[in-house]
């Protein structure tokens, strides 16, 4: 089975304070997602990567950068933490190829007082 | 660009009984369509997908899903809920580009409660 793991489950920041949310998946899929969800919006893409270093802007990038040095990890990085991206955020893998399915990690719930 | 539209925010249903969760999309040219299921406090679990073929894609847990062309709608159904498949529900759409990279994109999610 694939396994998408998630550093943190709950996480409380300060603003201001700089977060970094790490994701790691085992199966050598080549690209990886994150996301953010909010009640009554949906999953929103953040960022992506099709291959290592690589990096792509998903619908919502401001305020959010990441980090793809392995091809099993991708970290996503919220340079100064601010109250509105309080959300949960959950990444996601998959194999190259349109009819490939994404497999999700568990999410970490991020809030920011 | 692509958009999914699941009209219903919470669909109620009794044990035993069937239940129909909607998903219309909108894409150039011919869609992949998933369904995921998220349980409290986990991430998205993938349920099934239609790429081609047969319009009835059968998935995990005795759930299936019906692909219409021409209503453009993938709803998801299964004969005979359980109080267990209480949980929410996004449908996903990708487009058949053969260039660049393409997005998944998903509905805003339906709240499925069964009740015993």
């Amino acid at each position: 089975d694939v396994k998408v793991t998630q550093s943190s489950r709950y996480l409380v920041k300060r603003t201001g304070e700089k977060v970094f949310l790490e994701c790691v998946q085992d199966m050598d899929h080549e690209n990886m997602f994150w996301y953010r969800q909010d009640p009554g919006l949906g999953l929103r893409l953040i960022y992506f990567s099709y291959d290592v270093k690589m990096k792509e802007k998903g619908d919502i990038p401001e305020g959010y950068s990441v980090s793809r040095e392995k091809k099993e990890r991708f970290s996503l990085i919220l340079e100064s933490a601010s109250t509105n991206q309080t959300s949960m955020y959950l990444c996601a893998s998959s194999q190259d190829g349109k009819t490939y399915e994404q497999y999700f990690g568990p999410g970490t719930r991020l809030t920011v007082t | 660009a692509q958009s999914v539209a699941q009209p219903e925010d919470q669909v109620n249903v009794a044990e035993g009984n069937p239940l129909t969760v909607k998903c219309t999309y909108s894409v150039s040219g011919n869609p992949y369509l998933f369904w995921y299921v998220q349980y409290p406090n986990r991430g998205l679990q993938f349920l099934l997908k239609y790429i081609t073929g047969d319009n009835l894609v059968k998935g995990s847990y005795g759930f299936e899903a019906e692909f219409n062309k021409s209503q453009t709608s993938f709803h998801l159904k299964k004969p005979s809920a359980l109080v267990s498949d209480s949980a929410l529900y996004f449908c996903a759409v990708r487009p058949y580009l053969n260039t660049g990279f393409q997005k998944l994109v998903f509905g805003t999610g339906t709240r499925l409660l069964v009740s015993p």
